[in-house]
């Protein structure tokens, strides 16, 4: 069964530094969204991509976050500058369709902002 | 934020039916009702959603109120597999985001 990956599965960096989370959505998958989960908190949107282009983002989603699609396979969330409270899991899911259909989640990213 | 109310905590028996509820009270027209959950270390996975009818898959069904305010996601037999967190997600057509709220924590007893 076509499974969401994301790599890598633990990333450690220090405070300012600049990371890319990597996915690999469902090859079929036309929409793609990155969360984040912070330790003992709620699941939290940060952002939808559509046709190469960001279609929603929520208010967390500010100008130290990007997304990019650079070749046919591969979803990236760059972090510009991190901090402290950067550090979560991060979701990477994909769908078939936007509005309507499910998502399949990856295993995720745990960030640890040192 | 999310607009749905479910009780933070519920425990079931294994293989015992399992409903976990959900308020909507102010759910719109055109708002699909979605479940998903969450095993311990995972990430979400999709359940189940409707619109207005009941419906059924392999993992549950989803009753759903006349009045759509409220739904009832069904386990039919609880297995400790099904220990997690359910969340229930109302998504607006218009919308291409989901927003998660706290959810319901279900604990599966031997």
């Amino acid at each position: 069964e076509p499974e969401v990956t994301q790599t890598p599965s633990h990333q450690v960096t220090q405070m300012g530094q600049e990371v890319i989370l990597r996915c690999v959505p469902i090859s079929n998958h036309l929409y793609f969204y990155w969360y984040r989960q912070i330790l003992g908190q709620k699941v939290e949107f940060l952002v939808s991509f559509y046709n190469n282009e960001i279609s929603e983002k929520s208010e967390i989603f500010d100008d130290q976050f990007s997304v990019e699609r650079p070749d046919g396979s591969n979803f990236t969330l760059k972090i510009r500058s991190t901090k402290l409270e950067d550090s979560a899991m991060y979701f990477c899911a994909s769908s078939r369709d936007g509005r309507y259909n499910e998502q399949f989640f990856g295993p995720g990213t745990r960030l640890t902002v040192l | 934020d999310a607009k749905t109310t479910q009780p933070n905590s519920m425990e079931s028996n294994e293989e015992e039916p399992v409903h976990l509820p959900c308020n909507h009270s102010t759910i719109s027209g055109t708002d699909y009702i979605h479940w998903y959950r969450q095993l311990p270390s995972q990430g979400p996975e999709y359940v189940i959603h409707g619109l207005t009818s009941n419906v059924n898959n392999r993992m549950a069904s989803l009753a759903i109120a006349e009045d759509r305010k409220s739904s009832t996601l069904i386990l039919h037999r609880a297995t400790l597999r099904d220990a997690a967190v359910y969340y229930c997600i109302l998504r607006d057509p218009n919308n291409n985001d989901m927003r998660f709220g706290a959810g319901t924590r279900l604990t599966v007893k031997p």
